[in-house]
């Protein structure tokens, strides 16, 4: 079936650098992709979204990258803080079908001070 | 604005009994997700319902049930519980399905299920 899944498990960066982690999805049908980060305890909030017909999305510290040619999608992380500390999961949407959210596996990002 | 409730937040049951699960969503939203978390399946949808109607299914077995009430409350079901069913159970709220909505989920904090 569909799925998203992530490069890499755990990423370990130090305080004020940069991060990207990375995420590949399957289906070419998606036209809504999200971030969502989780922190210990709670349940996942939303980062930064992008629609299948944009290419770089940017927010506060934090921007988003789809590459819909080899179907990746990627969330960088400026100046990266320990509260940045957490695990990050890549979700897409095929909006034709309702919001039928499906998430990857998520990375864990450890900010080291 | 109070944000997405569920309740309750930790339960302890044994092999063979149920749990009902309860979800109150954002006022104002209308659409319902749960999803299962655990650590070697991530986040799996369950199901998702507007207007009291499901509208999407994940890959569950029966023993996994809901339904959504007239005010966008949620209940979740799981009949003849297994170890494996033993699972972080996250309800998440929308605010439109089908209208042109970002499809942004507003996740409640959890309801932890150990079954033993």
């Amino acid at each position: 079936g569909e799925s998203v899944g992530l490069h890499l498990p755990t990423l370990s960066v130090q305080e004020g650098d940069n991060s990207i982690i990375n995420c590949a999805y399957s289906n070419s049908a998606s036209d809504y992709f999200i971030w969502y980060k989780q922190e210990s305890g709670k349940g996942p909030q939303f980062i930064i979204d992008i629609r299948s017909n944009m290419d770089k999305r940017q927010g506060q510290r934090v921007t988003v990258l789809l590459n819909k040619t080899v179907k990746h999608l990627s969330l960088q992380i400026a100046a990266t803080q320990p509260g940045d500390s957490a695990v990050y999961f890549c979700a897409e949407n095929p909006r034709a079908g309702g919001f039928k959210t499906i998430f990857g596996a998520g990375t864990r990002l450890f900010v080291k001070a | 604005k109070a944000g997405v409730t569920q309740t309750p937040r930790y339960l302890i049951k044994t092999r063979g009994q149920q749990v009902t699960l309860s979800c109150s969503p954002i006022s104002g939203h209308r659409s319902v997700s749960w999803y299962q978390q655990t650590p070697g399946q991530g986040l799996q949808f369950l199901f998702e319902y507007f207007s009291e109607t499901q509208r999407n299914k994940g890959n569950f077995p029966g023993r996994f049930s809901g339904r959504q009430f007239s005010n966008s409350r949620s209940e979740m079901n799981v009949s003849t519980l297994e170890l494996g069913d033993s699972a972080l159970y996250l309800c998440a709220s929308s605010l439109t399905l089908y209208s042109g909505g970002t499809g942004e989920l507003f996740f409640g904090e959890g309801s932890r299920l150990t079954v033993l």
